[in-house]
């Protein structure tokens, strides 16, 4: 079975400054996507970046970057230059074959004005 | 199309009733999900349709919870004998599945049984 870990419930970060929440997960699968998803309060998940298991290459979406360790099944998320619209749960998730997306317990990140 | 509509967004029911959820996906996605959400806590799986094919269904899920796709469109889960530990968002997802594109989510429906 396919787990997913995200081992900070909570974080904050200062306006402007950069910050990492981790992601591990487990699978014996060779061909996956990852996620990071993003939940503001009381609104709908949104995507902020996916990695193609297969890609070297880490993902970039402007300010959202990955760094992505397969050897280590780590997946970890940067947010340069955190703004106040930045402040919600971060979920960390995984899918393999098309199948379900399987979904971390979430980091609360707070930003700082 | 703006995107996945779930109904209703608020739900309060008495314990042992019959609530019904529904979901209308993306119009061109084939893939639809359902997932539950407790506060603080990651979606989790319930089930997922193909089209109208229902492929997988957590263990996790009671027979007191059914799903339906019919004609591969819209969905609904419905809950059977409410129970209170069954408060929870319910999320609707869909996908397309070329290309293991991401799941583009609803707003959910938040169940409260009292």
């Amino acid at each position: 079975a396919q787990t997913v870990t995200q081992s900070q419930p909570e974080m904050s970060v200062q306006e402007a400054e950069t910050v990492t929440l981790s992601c591990t997960y487990d699978t014996s699968e060779s061909n996956y996507y990852l996620f990071w998803y993003k939940q503001p309060p009381s609104r709908q998940m949104i995507l902020v970046i996916r990695q193609e298991a297969y890609k070297q290459q880490n993902a970039t979406e402007n300010r959202f970057s990955v760094n992505f360790q397969k050897a280590a099944k780590s997946f970890s998320l940067k947010i340069s230059d955190s703004q106040l619209g930045d402040t919600a749960m971060y979920f960390c998730a995984f899918m393999s074959n098309g199948n379900q997306f399987y979904f971390g317990t979430g980091t609360s990140l707070t930003v700082i004005p | 199309d703006t995107g996945v509509s779930q109904d209703p967004r608020h739900k309060i029911t008495k314990r042992g009733q019959n609530v019904t959820f529904r979901c209308d996906p993306i119009s061109e996605h084939n893939r639809l999900y359902w997932y539950r959400q407790t506060l603080g806590q990651g979606p989790e799986f319930l089930t997922y349709f193909q089209n109208e094919a229902q492929l997988e269904k957590s263990r996790l899920l009671s027979d007191r919870f059914s799903a339906e796709r019919p004609k591969g469109s819209f969905s609904t889960l419905e809950i059977q004998r409410t129970e209170q530990g069954d408060s929870a968002m319910y999320l609707c997802a869909s996908s397309l599945v070329l290309g293991y594109t991401e799941a583009f989510f609803g707003q959910g429906t938040r169940l409260t049984v009292v």
